[in-house]
């Protein structure tokens, strides 16, 4: 039962360099979402998809991006890291809009 | 601005007892409501959920109270186990057909002392 799998499960990125935070689910769910967690906050939606080749902005999309060529994928790029980045990302998907949303175990990211 | 709040960071309950754990909103237009649990390590989970035309959901040892006029809704987990220890998020939405508006509360960490 693998559901959402997120890699790498830790980074350590200096400031400057671009990293991509890869995202599968085998669930055939069409929502994917991606969040990032920062100490003591809520959750925060950086983008989400509805399906494959559709992505949008979420409450927090600045210095990433996204793309969704299938189903099943949704990478999360990050581009010229900076260490307000330094957070927990968690990849999710939903069947629909409306469904339970399955999280992954998270991706923990230090900017130095 | 945070629309859902959880005052308390962390709470302590012995095991048998119940806990209960609050979530306050400020957005009257809020209308669903879930809790997640997470444990260390692992993604969040879907515990139960409420929407506003109901006060009261139960799902065995798990109730969800919801009271509008206050804006305030409780979890309730009777009796306590050891296993419930775990960090709990409040979320709520403007009706059931977008996940994408979800807005997350600041959890609240549930340790259960045996």
């Amino acid at each position: 039962n693998a559901g959402v799998t997120q890699t790498p499960k830790f980074r350590i990125l200096k400031i400057g360099q671009s990293m991509t935070l890869q995202c599968t689910q085998d669930m055939n769910h069409n929502y994917m979402y991606w969040y990032r967690q920062d100490p003591g906050m809520g959750l925060k939606l950086i983008y989400y998809s509805v399906g494959a080749g559709i992505t949008d902005k979420g409450e927090v999309p600045n210095g990433y991006n996204v793309s969704r060529s299938t189903t099943e994928d949704f990478p999360l790029r990050l581009e010229l890291a900076a260490p307000s980045q330094t957070s927990v990302y968690f990849c999710a998907s939903s069947y629909t809009a409306g469904n339970t949303i399955y999280f992954g175990e998270g991706s923990w990211l230090t900017v130095v | 601005d945070q629309q859902v709040k959880q005052n308390s960071p962390s709470l302590s309950v012995q095991e048998g007892r119940i806990s209960i754990l609050n979530c306050d909103y400020t957005n009257s237009m809020f209308d669903y409501f879930l809790w997640y649990k997470k444990y260390p390590a692992e993604g969040p989970t879907f515990l139960i959920s409420i929407s506003s035309i109901k006060d009261k959901n139960e799902d065995g040892r798990f109730t969800v109270f919801l009271n509008k006029s206050a804006k305030h809704l409780s979890l309730h987990i009777v009796p306590s186990q050891p296993g419930d220890s775990a960090v709990y998020f409040c979320a709520a939405s403007v009706g059931n057909f977008g996940n994408e508006k979800l807005t997350f509360g600041t959890g609240t960490r549930l340790t259960i002392i045996p």
